[in-house]
């Protein structure tokens, strides 16, 4: 089945301690996006890859960190967690954007809490 | 700055009634805009709009995209229970960004 992966569903952590979030596609799509959701604020981009070894910062990029050293995974990395970064992340890919075929295919999201 | 407004941003329907959500945008370069469904977990894909202007359609929904207004519609007929829901409208910008508007919430009623 075509989809995206995220690990875990759901962590608690507390401030300063690192994290990984991963992400994993099967779907051979060269971007791939981390993004967070707050009520009122809607989705955000953190940041975003057009493909192996290219990362590019989203509009919410600070405190996060990426790296994609394969076309299917995108791991979300928080160096020292901020109870600010508590929210619900959703990593998402897709064939370049832009083309027809090419909508973003979503995770199941990734529910943190950094107390 | 690019910027995605959507609304209204909550919505009550009773199930049978036609409703319009609005996106409008600001964009510096436009690659294209997409419509999106969310209910209790991840968005899931509706409409993408290009330059072209033609409308899409799926079943009870449709949209289309106004590049002189800089906006679009998604509109919903017949609607039923189970188009409850926040939609999301979503701007690809020239850089490969893409932004997302705060969604409209919409509850239809039995």
């Amino acid at each position: 089945e075509a989809q995206v992966t995220q690990n875990p569903r759901y962590l608690i952590t507390v401030t300063g301690k690192k994290l990984t979030v991963t992400c994993s596609q099967n779907m051979n799509h060269e971007y791939m996006s981390w993004y967070r959701q707050d009520p009122g604020l809607g989705l955000r981009q953190i940041y975003y890859s057009m493909n192996v070894e290219v990362t590019d910062k989203g509009d919410v990029p600070e405190g996060y960190k990426v790296s994609r050293k394969e076309k299917r995974n995108f791991p979300l990395i928080l160096e020292s967690p901020s109870p600010n970064q508590t929210s619900l992340y959703f990593c998402a890919s897709s064939f370049p954007p832009g083309q027809q075929n090419s909508p973003l295919h979503f995770g199941n999201g990734t529910r943190l809490t950094v107390t | 700055e690019d910027k995605v407004v959507q609304s209204p941003l909550s919505l009550v329907v009773h199930e049978g009634d036609t409703v319009t959500l609005n996106c409008s945008y600001e964009v510096t370069n436009f690659r294209s805009l997409l419509w999106y469904k969310q209910e209790k977990k991840a968005p899931t894909f509706l409409f993408m709009l290009t330059s072209s202007g033609i409308e899409k359609k799926s079943g009870r929904l449709s949209s289309i995209l106004d590049k002189k207004e800089l906006s679009s519609i998604l509109n919903i007929t017949a609607t039923q229970t189970g188009d409850s829901a926040i939609y999301l409208c979503a701007l690809l910008s020239g850089t490969y960004k893409y932004i997302f508007g705060t969604g409209t919430r919409l509850k239809v009623l039995a």
